[in-house]
């Protein structure tokens, strides 16, 4: 139980176009999800934090109109990350909370990540 | 949050027990020890968390000491596979895991 998965695991773009990142929970409905990101040699670093049907809390020196983050559905979340540029070549990293059986309310489970190159 | 302090790499030869220390000498009432572990270019994993009393699961054992200034983590019996870079995190209920640098461990044959 407690899998998230994301979409694409990776892709490649041309700076200055817009790409979509998809996560979800696929056997618990995940009322939290969060957003990361992580550059090589380093270590997750939160960008922001969702609630189904909630704007997103963005972490400061985030931008959220960078960075568009929807959580419509209690199973997916997207992170669109607008006229992107090559120093947003990162990975990209979801995780969710919620509810499933036994599952703890409080534990964040993770996605495999989408690895991002702008060129 | 509280902090924590990890050393930042371990070796441990492959079937021994290897044991994580982490400090997190501010830990409040409220703040649960958590662990995570990443595998190179996957997403982390969720390991254990406790309170106040150890917690054992198929993974591992979470040993946290009775001021719960400190806790370790042990894979009692490592493999290759387990080579990652552990994170202990501490957070109260519904906070942020805020990730520090973690322990790189390698696991030997």
């Amino acid at each position: 139980g407690a899998v998230v998965s994301q979409h694409p695991s990776w892709v490649i773009c041309k700076s200055g176009t817009s790409v979509k990142i998809e996560c979800r929970s696929l056997d618990f409905q995940a009322t939290t999800m969060f957003w990361y990101r992580q550059f090589p040699k380093q270590s997750l670093m939160l960008m922001a934090t969702s609630n189904e049907g909630s704007k997103a809390t963005y972490e400061q020196g985030v931008e959220k109109d960078k960075f568009l983050i929807n959580h419509a559905s209690l199973t997916l979340s997207t992170l669109t990350v607008t006229s992107a540029h090559p120093e947003d070549s990162s990975f990209y990293i979801c995780s969710a909370s919620g509810t499933s059986g036994s599952m703890s309310q409080e534990t964040q489970y993770f996605g495999p990540g989408t690895r991002l190159l702008v060129l | 949050d509280a902090k924590t302090t990890q050393p930042p790499s371990m070796d441990c030869a492959e079937g021994r027990a290897a044991n994580l220390p982490c400090n997190h000498s501010t830990i409040s009432g409220n703040e649960y020890v958590y662990w995570y572990r990443q595998i190179h270019s996957q997403g982390p994993q969720y390991i254990i968390h406790g309170l106040k009393n150890n917690e054992t699961n198929e993974m591992a054992s979470l040993i946290i000491t009775e001021d719960r200034k400190s806790s370790t983590l042990i894979l009692p019996h490592a493999t290759l596979r387990d080579t990652a870079v552990y994170y202990c995190i501490v957070r109260v209920r519904g906070g942020k895991l805020i990730f520090g640098q973690g322990t790189e461990l390698s696991v030997k044959p």
